[in-house]
């Protein structure tokens, strides 16, 4: 069955400090994977999508970058954290053409 | 904005009472998603319904499509205190994106 793996599941970092979040997904090939961020009641945006390794379309120019060094795998990261990014980070997969999106736990950053 | 609107952002019902949600985006789209996070927590998937229906059901929700106008509900009937979430629409465009709307917050009391 297909699983989508998201780690860790709260972080507190300090300001300026980097961030790599790591998404994977187990059972499934070539996903069209995503990041979400929910800031402090505030909706689900959209930061990143990919549909291949390698490629990234970013949706909100940012403090935040995401690659995709493996089919599977979906990674994001900040070289300098800012207060502001500070929020529920949320990593979905979904198979180009099906219907259905599946979504990580989320991870909870706090920037301090 | 790349999201889509979801009203009311805000809603107080008490038990037994119906919630209606509704949503509206931009572009067109495959289907429509609605899922539900509770407290900061994780996506729950409740229900799809296809850009060719309009309208579905599964269980106390009832969910209706309006792809003229764009726009989506979600009924919630019977409400209970368990329901208390905030409620999402999730746009699946005719592409590759998917875009949330923001949320409506529903607390029912008892």
């Amino acid at each position: 069955s297909q699983t989508i793996h998201q780690w860790p599941a709260t972080l507190v970092q300090p300001v300026g400090s980097p961030l790599s979040l790591e998404c994977t997904v187990e059972g499934t090939s070539n996903p069209n994977l995503y990041w979400y961020r929910q800031a402090a009641g505030r909706g689900l945006q959209l930061l990143f999508y990919s549909v291949g390794i390698g490629q990234i379309s970013s949706e909100v120019p940012q403090n935040l970058s995401a690659s995709r060094p493996q089919d599977r795998q979906f990674i994001l990261s900040s070289k300098k954290l800012l207060l502001s990014d500070s929020g529920f980070y949320l990593c979905a997969w979904k198979l180009q053409g099906a219907i259905e999106a599946f979504f990580g736990q989320g991870t909870r950053l706090t920037v301090v | 904005s790349q999201q889509g609107e979801e009203d009311p952002q805000a809603l107080s019902i008490q038990e037994g009472e119906n919630a209606t949600m509704n949503c509206s985006y931009k572009t067109s789209i495959n289907n429509l998603q609605w899922y539900r996070q509770n407290s900061g927590r994780g996506l729950v998937h409740l229900i799809l319904i296809r850009s060719n229906e309009r309208e579905k059901h599964s269980g106390r929700l009832r969910v209706t499509l309006d792809t003229s106008k764009k726009s989506s509900s979600l009924l919630i009937t019977a409400s209970r205190a368990a329901d208390t979430a905030s409620y999402f629409c999730l746009a699946n465009q005719a592409g590759t994106a998917l875009i949330f709307g923001k949320g409506t917050t529903l607390s029912v009391s008892s």
